[in-house]
């Protein structure tokens, strides 16, 4: 099966705060392709990272970084400092190799308190 | 450049009437998708368009729900005789490649149409 999970469903946390969002996910493929969306209250859904299963090396882009354990099955993704530009719904996507289709997370909604 | 763009952005109509909702996706990208996202859910994969091949229709909930996609580029999503569980934000996504190994697989996304069935 092709699954993603985001268990948090909503986080709130103090402006300046460092937070992590989980993704865990299940494949039957052995080369997949994960994603993380950002998609404020304009609704409108951003793309953030795309990564390769093959390829575990950590990403960091400013304040995000992303934590990717082939061994967990997990993609977490940790905003550093967070910022009140950063309250949006975060979801966690999964392409498997073989398929057209992209499975998303419930998403997880950030609150970012100032 | 221009964005996968959609509309109308909101629509409201009565239980009953068929509607149509209307995608122009990036300008060169071969693959489309058509979301659904209820209130408070994730995405629901409704269909996929790549480039001239049959579309992968797996995920349409119902026969009322149809897609098409003219000339490789524009498409449209028909929902015949709406019911009010039909009410959702429904969301297009446009890729360079859909299916590709390689980052042209990658999805941008419309601000999506908000439907609301009476």
């Amino acid at each position: 099966a092709q699954k993603v999970t985001q268990a948090q469903t909503e986080i709130s946390v103090v402006e300046k705060e460092d937070v992590t969002l989980d993704c865990v996910y299940e494949t039957r493929d052995t080369t997949y392709y994960l994603f993380w969306y950002k998609q404020p209250p304009s609704g409108e859904l951003v793309f953030l990272i795309r990564r390769n299963s093959f390829d575990e090396q950590n990403e960091i882009s400013g304040r995000y970084s992303w934590n990717f354990q082939k061994s967990t099955s997990s993609f977490n993704f940790t905003i550093t400092a967070s910022q009140v530009v950063d309250s949006a719904v975060y979801f966690c996507a999964l392409r498997g190799f073989t398929g057209n289709q992209f499975y998303f997370g419930t998403g997880t909604s950030l609150t970012v308190i100032p | 450049g221009a964005g996968v763009s959609q509309s109308p952005s909101n629509k409201v109509t009565e239980k009953g009437k068929d509607v149509e909702l209307r995608c122009d996706p990036i300008s060169g990208h071969t693959a489309l998708y058509w979301y659904r996202q209820s209130l408070g859910q994730g995405l629901e994969f409704l269909i996929y368009f790549q480039g001239n091949s049959a579309p992968d229709k797996s995920g349409l909930p119902s026969d009322r729900f149809s897609a098409e996609r003219t000339g490789g580029s524009v498409s449209t999503l028909t929902i015949q005789r709406t019911q009010q569980e039909d009410s959702a934000v429904y969301l297009c996504a446009s890729s360079l490649v859909g299916g590709a190994s390689g980052s042209t697989d990658t999805q941008y996304f419309g601000p999506g149409t908000r439907l609301t069935v009476l």
